[in-house]
């Protein structure tokens, strides 16, 4: 298996503009978890899927941020418009249950310039 | 509310000492415990889970950890260390049927 997949790896863009990072979870897992870290507040969950459905997104930090998960094989995160703040590195992780092993992706480096 | 407190930042051993890193939890019930370890520019590895059971963990690398329930403590040990083991780990706790919350992590520093 290839593991997490995470696309682009690297983003850089202007204040302002729309950012849609991507995510391929493992075949086979349920659950499909955005976290985004930073030196300040470390690794913080942002959203997490069961079963394609959203169970928790109380960590979204604004409604500038959404997710989706339109099948079991694939989530976006969206950041509408985006600001300097939202710089950080976003992980997508996937697991076969709510707390079970985390498998990770390599992350997206978002610069918001 | 579970909460998970790394009290250090930075830890710094030499190469073939012996390691420590605390981990303490907030949870009313025993939760699902775990630790992380994180190279640069790469997503987090699991390193061990205890969910029930014998309370010393065996994990991958020839690390290991104790649940004190007493204590609330998760601490994660390892009696020799490699320059490679130089890295960020995380603690993190999940409550049965709910989401995993993680430490701040501890940046481990290796001297030759």
């Amino acid at each position: 298996d290839a593991g997490v997949i995470q696309s682009p790896r690297h983003e850089v863009t202007e204040m302002g503009q729309e950012v849609t990072l991507r995510c391929k979870p493992i075949s086979g897992h349920n659950s499909l978890f955005w976290y985004r870290q930073t030196m300040m507040r470390g690794l913080e969950l942002l959203i997490y899927f069961n079963n394609n459905v959203p169970i928790d997104d109380s960590g979204m930090p604004e409604d500038r941020f959404s997710a989706k998960m339109p099948n079991a094989s694939f989530s976006t995160l969206k950041i509408q418009p985006s600001e300097p703040r939202d710089s950080a590195v976003y992980f997508c992780a996937s697991s076969l249950g709510s707390n079970e092993k985390l498998f990770f992706g390599s992350g997206t480096q978002l610069s918001v310039l | 509310a579970q909460s998970v407190t790394q009290p250090d930042i930075h830890i710094t051993v030499s190469e073939g000492a012996s390691l420590e890193l605390r981990c303490n939890y907030s949870y009313g019930a025993t939760p699902y415990l775990f630790w992380y370890v994180q190279s640069p520019g790469q997503g987090l590895q699991l390193l061990l889970k205890y969910f029930s059971g014998d309370t010393l963990v065996q994990g991958i690398k020839g690390f290991e950890a104790e649940f004190k329930r007493s204590q609330s403590s998760f601490n994660l040990r390892k009696p020799s260390v490699h320059w490679s083991d130089a890295a960020e780990y995380f603690c993190a706790v999940g409550p049965p049927g709910d989401k995993i919350i993680f430490g701040k992590g501890t940046r481990l520093h290796i001297l030759p």
